[in-house]
């Protein structure tokens, strides 16, 4: 079975550009998360879908980052424009959709802000 | 809003020896309780899961324990191993809403 694939792996951008990520989660699996992780800390959630329906964006900067995911399959995210604090690990995961559903990470794709 | 806490932030074990983390949550509707493995520069991965109605879980050398009225819930390893060092992150989960903790570093010394 394929994982969560992301790209890019990684991205250097200057502050004030704007950036975008693309997540392709398990075939099948109904929920898909945004997370963001700055070194030394846990993933943070920035938003969450069911199929192609926003259950949690509580936590996304939404004057500067924005989400979607089309036919409720691939996702993406962007930031724009990107300020130095956004550097981090910004993980998509997946999960079949269920409140007990282990959820699948992808590898993560390496923001730096310069 | 819901509060997650991890305790201790790191913990340094001789290989052999048992480690315990404790997770605390504040949200009584949390009815799922992971644990999640992340090795230096790598992705997070389910190590071990524990539902609301169950009080333990073995998987060979690690478990789960479920505290639900105190809210708090454990990890534990036994016979740790040198592979076993990494940031381990409890991600108590309850209607669709799920907070990981900040991580615990374990270090397993040979």
């Amino acid at each position: 079975e394929a994982g969560v694939a992301q790209s890019p792996r990684y991205k250097i951008i200057e502050k004030r550009q704007s950036v975008a990520f693309w997540c392709n989660p398990i075939s099948g699996h109904a929920t898909l998360y945004w997370y963001q992780q700055i070194l030394g800390q846990g993933p943070k959630l920035l938003i969450q879908f069911q199929n192609n329906g926003v259950v949690d964006d509580s936590q996304l900067p939404k004057d500067r980052f924005s989400a979607e995911r089309l036919k409720g399959v691939d996702s993406t995210l962007k930031i724009q424009p990107a300020k130095l604090e956004d550097s981090a690990v910004y993980l998509c995961a997946s999960s079949l959709g269920d409140s007990y559903n282990e959820q699948f990470f992808g590898p993560g794709t390496r923001l730096t802000v310069l | 809003g819901e509060n997650v806490e991890q305790h201790p932030s790191t913990l340094s074990v001789q290989e052999g020896d048992s480690a315990v983390i404790k997770c605390t949550y504040s949200d009584s509707a949390s009815n799922y309780f992971p644990w999640y493995k992340q090795e230096l520069g790598k992705r997070p991965q389910l190590i071990i899961d524990i539902r609301s109605n169950v009080g333990e879980k073995k998987d060979q050398r690690i478990a789960v324990t479920l505290n639900k009225t105190a809210k708090h819930f454990s990890l534990h390893i036994t016979e740790t191993q040198p592979e076993d060092s990494a940031v381990y992150f409890c991600a108590p989960t309850g209607g669709f809403k799920t907070i990981f903790g900040a991580g615990t570093r374990l270090f397993v010394k040979a």
